[in-house]
């Protein structure tokens, strides 16, 4: 199995912040690797796949970086419907696994 | 609207059976596998089972194995899962999700609202 490592758990920031979240594997993934946000009582919904490649629909503020073990979601200028948890997950090896979560709040 | 909607979750005993349903709206339901994922209470998430297009092909996480059952109906756009022999540790918001394929492996990209299942007596 692939051990996810995502850091920080929780993230203070002020909106307008420039914010990075942190995903790190077990064993080289290629980029194999998804982005979820999920707010309060709400649904988890897709923001990032292949690394790096934008859902339709999401906001150019979200980006993604990395291949291998190591990658990285950085918001550049938060803003107040950002502050919600944020998921990886590997889609290299079966099963999709998931990383605990970044809940990013509000400083 | 492109949507999915679950249904069937609530307070059930340790031992006793729930079966779960997601009504899918506004895309070609018999064209996606489908997923059911879980969410424990304060918890991450953790993918459950997944059901081919014509349900052909099931997979399931080790810790359901044998207790739950992935199915649909096609002409419903509905997905199913049976859930029996229910375990405290089964408790969590259950989500239907709309997979897609990239690559090796899989992503999903339309999520339900989730409902909620409670094992416990």
């Amino acid at each position: 199995a692939i051990w996810m490592t995502q850091s920080p758990s929780l993230l203070s920031a002020s909106t307008g912040d420039r914010v990075t979240i942190s995903c790190r594997m077990s064993q080289g993934i290629s980029s194999y690797l998804a982005w979820y946000q999920q707010k309060p009582g709400k649904a988890p919904e897709l923001l990032i796949y292949a690394a790096s490649t934008l859902q339709s629909g999401v906001p150019s503020r979200f980006s993604g970086s990395g291949s291998g073990t190591d990658f990285t979601l950085t918001i550049s200028c938060l803003q107040s419907e950002d502050f919600a948890t944020y998921y990886c997950q590997q889609y290299y090896s079966f099963p999709p696994t998931f990383g605990q979560g970044t809940k990013v709040e509000i400083k | 609207e492109v949507q999915l909607v679950e249904s069937g979750g609530g307070l059930v005993q340790p031992g006793g059976s729930l079966r779960l349903s997601c009504a899918a709206s506004g895309f070609t339901f018999s064209s996606y596998w489908m997923s059911w994922v879980r969410q424990a209470p304060g918890k991450g998430l953790e993918w459950v089972a997944n059901i081919k297009q014509d349900g052909s092909e099931k997979y399931y996480v080790d810790s359901v194995k044998g207790r739950f059952t992935i199915s649909r109906d096609n002409a419903k756009n509905s997905l199913y899962l049976q859930m029996n022999s229910l375990r405290a540790e089964d408790t969590a918001v259950y989500y239907c999700a709309r997979v897609t394929i990239f690559g090796v492996g899989i992503v999903f990209d339309l999520w339900g609202r989730g409902t909620l299942v409670t094992v416990s007596s």
